[in-house]
């Protein structure tokens, strides 16, 4: 079984630029999660998929930070524009059903964004 | 709010044992336990509920107590394979909000 996939795995971008981070779960997973994970601390969750509909996303900077899930499969993270606190790991994962307690979350490998 | 994760760091030789802590102000439904290399993604290692038995992964095992909020992590002699940050992952009981804990990051000497 195919794991998450996450591209680009490394992106070095200048302040106040764009970014795009593109994520396709594992196969069947109706849920899709998007984290940031700064240097030293824990993945801190951005918004939350159930399929196509956003079920959390209380932690999303909505003012530079926009994600969608079309289809209900892949997801894009967008990034506009970028600030220099923007710098961190971000993790996409999945499950297979919505946040009952018992579902395992897979991730991907990660995209590292460093802006200048 | 996060939960707590203690200790924050340990250092162990092989062979040794460790005792990881998560502790939340509110009420759990859930406790996933997950281990992360540096400039690897989280592995999962396994999932306490609330009622729920102590779980067990190897020689790594964890239990949930409810009248405390907090889970242990219980790691019996260690192996260098080990070495990582462990992060628990909660969830809240009445939401589905999911947070990470502060993780501890762990280190196994030969």
């Amino acid at each position: 079984e195919a794991g998450v996939a996450q591209s680009p795995r490394y992106k070095i971008i200048e302040k106040r630029q764009s970014v795009a981070f593109w994520c396709n779960p594992i196969s069947g997973h109706a849920t899709l999660y998007w984290y940031q994970q700064i240097l030293g601390q824990g993945p801190k969750l951005l918004i939350q998929f159930q399929n196509n509909g956003v079920v959390d996303d209380s932690q999303l900077p909505k003012d530079r930070f926009s994600a969608e899930r079309l289809k209900g499969v892949d997801s894009t993270l967008k990034i506009q524009p970028a600030k220099l606190e923007d710098s961190a790991v971000y993790l996409c994962a999945s499950s297979s059903t919505r946040g009952q307690g018992t579902d395992t979350q897979y991730f991907g490998p990660g995209t590292r964004l460093t802006v200048l | 709010q996060q939960p707590v994760q203690s200790p924050q760091a340990v250092i162990l030789r092989e062979g040794e044992d460790a005792v990881i802590n998560c502790s939340s102000s509110k009420a759990l439904y859930s406790v996933h336990w997950y281990r992360q290399k540096h400039g690897e993604a989280p592995v999962f290692l396994m999932i306490l509920l609330k009622g729920g038995e102590q779980m067990r992964h190897e020689k790594i095992s964890a239990s949930f107590n409810e009248k405390k909020q907090q889970s242990s992590l219980y790691l019996t002699a260690s192996q260098l394979s080990y070495s990582g940050t462990y992060f628990c992952g909660t969830e809240y009981a009445g939401t589905y909000k999911y947070i990470f804990g502060t993780g501890t990051r762990l280190k196994v000497l030969a």
